[in-house]
């Protein structure tokens, strides 16, 4: 079974510095990364995902994750935060296998970002 | 790009009563819906996904009779609650997967259910 990790509920940073938001990922075979982002009673917005190529991927809004197959992690950030990042990110994963539920996107719990202006 | 309209987007009802969510596909097909349900300040729990023309599969522990999914076609799956209650006030969220966008997924904007 697939299973994704964010080991903090909420992460708070100061305006203008740099911000990381933690996952980790458990899956068989190799893994499809995904970040999304959340705000207050809003569907998911798309930021950016890890498919294959470059372990940095540069995805929406100035955010970037890299993929770390060693450590099985895929760790948001941003060199400089605003208040308008402030919103609930999810890390997400999905088996590359075939088959019934393949494409199926495992969610860790959600971290919440608040950008201290 | 690819978009999901999920409506509404709230909705208040009194307990014993159906309530059905409609995600419409608007520019592309979607042959998988997925339905999600999340609770305050919780992650996206999956409830089902349904594939056009055929029944849903359900996650275990989701009522099948309770939580009515159809996807009738490539642009339209909705999520019926039936006889709802209280406690299945929830923010519940559908999602299709993108054909030809190299694994891209697309999710609706949600919809806040109250029963009182």
């Amino acid at each position: 079974a697939q299973s994704v990790a964010q080991p903090e509920d909420q992460v708070n940073v100061a305006e203008g510095n740099p911000l990381t938001v933690k996952c980790t990922y458990s899956v068989s075979g190799n893994p499809y990364l995904f970040w999304y982002v959340q705000y207050p009673n809003r569907g998911l917005q798309f930021l950016l995902k890890y498919i294959t190529g470059d372990n940095l991927v540069k995805g929406s809004y100035g955010f970037e994750a890299e993929f770390n197959k060693s450590q099985t992690s895929f760790h948001l950030k941003k060199p400089s935060a605003l208040v308008s990042d402030s919103a609930l990110y999810f890390c997400a994963v999905r088996a590359t296998l075939s088959g019934a539920g393949s494409y199926q996107l495992t969610f860790g719990k959600g971290t919440k970002l608040s950008v201290i202006p | 790009g690819a978009v999901v309209s999920q409506h509404p987007s709230w909705v208040i009802c009194k307990s014993g009563t159906s309530v059905k969510i409609e995600c419409r596909s608007l520019d592309f097909q979607a042959t998988t819906m997925f339905w999600y349900r999340q609770f305050p300040k919780q992650s996206l729990m999956l409830m089902a996904t349904s594939n056009e023309g055929s029944k849903a599969t359900y996650e275990q522990g989701v009522e099948k009779d309770k939580f009515l999914i159809n996807h009738a076609s490539l642009t339209l799956s909705t999520l019926t609650v039936t006889s709802a209650h209280p406690e299945d006030s929830s923010f519940y969220i559908c999602s299709a997967v993108v054909s030809g966008t190299n694994y891209g997924y697309t999710f609706g904007s949600g919809t806040r259910l109250t029963v009182v």
